[in-house]
């Protein structure tokens, strides 16, 4: 089973709008991590945000959340104002594994391509 | 503070010629890790390492060998390239304890012919 899915291999979203990226995660571990990350094409992989499994509260950096729901395990990305630059690769990512190595592998999802149009 | 660089960042093998992906960090991070990237399957880790002289096989590692004498550097590798070897390479690095956000590389893009 996928641990980590993106079911939109690609979206279109109107600049200055609200996206949400989807992804689901598959563990039986009570103590993951969840990550996204940017990649433009360029191809460097950016660090957007973080949400553990402990966390109560949804975390946000600037235009991006993360809308965590773990019953459903789901860890959605929501970028306010799209902006041209936002146009981009987007990959969601999970550590699993408690203790203070929290795991060593990164699992990727297969990533969602967003494209910002005027 | 250069974060971490790879070198080359592009190369091309023929099959059965060996070479090492170079991967340094300047940020004392005790974890580095070796990424691939194909098209259709995001990342994949190919090994890692939790400190110097210490290093352990990922989700996709033969073909490869990494060593960690120091804790800035971490070489990748491919013994005796292969065509499945074409991708792109991606070292990253995090500090240690707890998730704590993981660094990447710009990556290599190797073509084996």
């Amino acid at each position: 089973a996928q641990k980590i899915t993106q079911t939109q291999p690609g979206m279109f979203v109107q600049e200055k709008e609200a996206v949400t990226l989807d992804c689901t995660y598959d563990t039986s571990d009570p103590s993951y991590g969840l990550f996204w990350y940017k990649q433009p094409s360029s191809g460097e992989m950016i660090f957007l945000i973080y949400q553990g499994s402990y966390d109560q509260q949804n975390a946000t950096e600037g235009r991006y959340s993360l809308n965590f729901q773990k019953a459903r395990k789901s860890a959605n990305l929501v970028i306010s104002a799209s902006q041209l630059g936002d146009s981009a690769m987007y990959f969601c990512a999970m550590r699993e594994g408690s203790g203070a190595g929290g795991g060593n592998k990164l699992t990727f999802g297969t990533g969602t391509q967003l494209k910002v149009e005027l | 503070n250069a974060g971490v660089t790879q070198t080359p960042k592009f190369q091309v093998l023929k099959t059965g010629q060996s070479m090492t992906l170079q991967c340094a960090q300047d940020m004392n991070h005790e974890y580095m890790s070796w990424y691939r990237q194909d098209p259709g399957m995001g990342l994949r880790l190919i090994h890692y390492s939790v400190g110097a002289g210490i290093t352990d096989q990922g989700e996709v590692p033969n073909g490869y060998n990494v060593s960690r004498s120091t804790t800035e550097d971490f070489p990748l590798r491919l013994l005796s390239a292969a065509p499945s070897q074409t991708s792109v390479y991606f070292c990253a690095s995090r500090e240690g304890g707890g998730y704590k956000t993981q660094y990447f590389g710009p990556g290599t893009r190797l073509l084996v012919l």
